[in-house]
């Protein structure tokens, strides 16, 4: 079974610009992730999807964040436009959404340079 | 305002001795706690968990440990391996859906 794949790994790009990352979860999984770590810092939840529906974004930063999941399937997290403090490591999970509790399964996470 | 802190950086350990991760947690509503292993440039793996009705929970060389009412948590790994060196998370949840997490602890297991 196919693990949890984000592309790009690493993005540099300048302030001002717009990036677009992509989480494809594990297959059957309705329940998807966007976190976010800054050097050094915890890993920070920025927003949930039950399958294509955003069930809690209270974690995005701001407005320039905006995350979509067409189709229940992939997911897009867009930066329109980047700045300086947007750098870090954003990382998808997923999880199938069976139990109470569901154990998440992170991809290997893009790593945002923002110049 | 950070909710979950890990607060040691790094620690080192002889293999086959024991290693002791700390967790400090301050929302009381937290209920279910997990541990995560995080190696260079991979994404974090789940550990183990443990739920707030339980104080320990066990899972082959690798025990946690949950104090309520110090609002604390633990892992132990006995005996330490070189291959457990890792960054490891601690993580804790109300819903279990929205997972809060510490900074990391990143583990040395000296050969």
């Amino acid at each position: 079974e196919a693990g949890v794949t984000q592309f790009p790994s690493h993005s540099v790009i300048e302030k001002g610009q717009t990036v677009t990352l992509r989480c494809d979860p594990i297959s059957g999984h309705d329940n998807l992730y966007w976190y976010r770590r800054v050097m050094g810092k915890e890993i920070k939840f920025l927003l949930h999807f039950v399958k294509e529906s955003k069930q809690d974004e209270s974690g995005m930063p701001n407005n320039r964040f905006l995350a979509e999941r067409t189709g229940g399937t992939y997911s897009t997290l867009k930066v329109q436009p980047a700045e300086l403090e947007d750098s870090g490591v954003y990382f998808c999970a997923s999880s199938p959404g069976r139990k109470v509790y569901n154990e998440q399964f992170f991809g290997p996470g893009t790593r945002l340079t923002v110049l | 305002d950070q909710q979950v802190k890990q607060n040691s950086p790094s620690l080192s350990v002889q293999e086959g001795r024991i290693s002791i991760l700390n967790c400090d947690y301050t929302n009381s509503m937290f209920d279910y706690f997990l541990w995560y292993k995080k190696y260079p440039a991979e994404g974090p793996t789940f550990l183990i968990s443990i739920s707030s009705i339980k104080d320990k929970n066990e899972d082959g060389r690798f025990t946690v440990f949950l104090n309520k009412s110090a609002k604390h948590l633990s892992l132990h790994i006995v005996p330490s391996q070189p291959g457990d060196s890792a960054v490891y998370f601690c993580a804790a949840s109300p819903t279990g859906n929205q997972f809060y997490f510490g900074t990391g602890t990143s583990l040395t297991v000296i050969p």
